[in-house]
């Protein structure tokens, strides 16, 4: 597709249970972002990829927290034993110079 | 410890108005600037932008104003038109254009525009 997709859009689980979100990037993009938006709040940067460097795990909130992209373009970020604060809507964005094109986001609940 | 703040959570304003969404950060590294627009159910876009060595970049009807001293910026919108209603999020990072770093948000204002 021409614009960044994740999969799934929404995805409501229990509490303590692991999930995964994907993000398929634009094609030939070499960065690749995570952020989370919580109710009310801005967005929250998460993880970033930049080619094959090391990514920059700063703002991961917590070790339950990982991402990792495949083969420079897919990226999955787990979340493990999920809790009620984790629910947000996940962000993903690709860039290739610069500018940032965001996904639609995946709405995580945790019940 | 919020770098980028939008005080204003919502702002309603009359078509055919000027609409002025505004944002303060605190990091001085912060070097360029970017405002995006964001609808239900869509991931953000990317609006305009400005770099810290400029004080105004303009793209049709939208402006946005930068004043570094008091480390602050503003959006303006005219005329504003009522598919401009969305979620306006401010969002800064240091690097400059190329840099391709995290972006840090502020936490977006609600702009209706009433006809």
């Amino acid at each position: 597709g021409a614009g960044v997709s994740q999969s799934p859009s929404n995805k409501v689980t229990e509490k303590g249970k692991d999930v995964e979100l994907r993000c398929d990037p634009i094609s030939g993009h070499t960065a690749l972002y995570w952020y989370r938006q919580s109710l009310g709040q801005g967005l929250e940067f998460l993880i970033y990829f930049q080619g094959n460097s090391a990514p920059d795990k700063s703002g991961l909130p917590s070790d339950r927290f990982s991402a990792e992209r495949t083969g420079g373009s897919v990226s999955t970020l787990t979340i493990q034993r999920t809790q009620q604060e984790d629910s947000a809507v996940y962000l993903c964005a690709s860039s290739l110079h610069g500018e940032q094109f965001f996904g639609p986001g995946t709405r995580l609940t945790v019940l | 410890d919020q770098q980028v703040k939008q005080n204003s959570p919502s702002l309603s304003v009359q078509e055919g108005r000027i609409s002025i969404l505004n944002c303060d950060y605190t990091n001085s590294m912060f070097d360029y600037f970017l405002w995006y627009k964001k609808y239900p159910a869509e991931g953000p876009t990317f609006l305009i932008s400005i770099s810290s060595i400029k004080d105004k970049n303009e793209d049709g009807r939208f402006t946005v104003f930068l004043n570094k001293s008091a480390k602050h910026l503003s959006l303006h919108i005219v005329p504003s038109q009522p598919g401009d209603s969305a979620v306006y999020f401010c969002a800064a990072k240091e690097g400059g254009i190329q840099g391709a770093q995290k972006l840090v948000f502020g936490q977006g204002t609600r702009l209706t525009i009433n006809p």
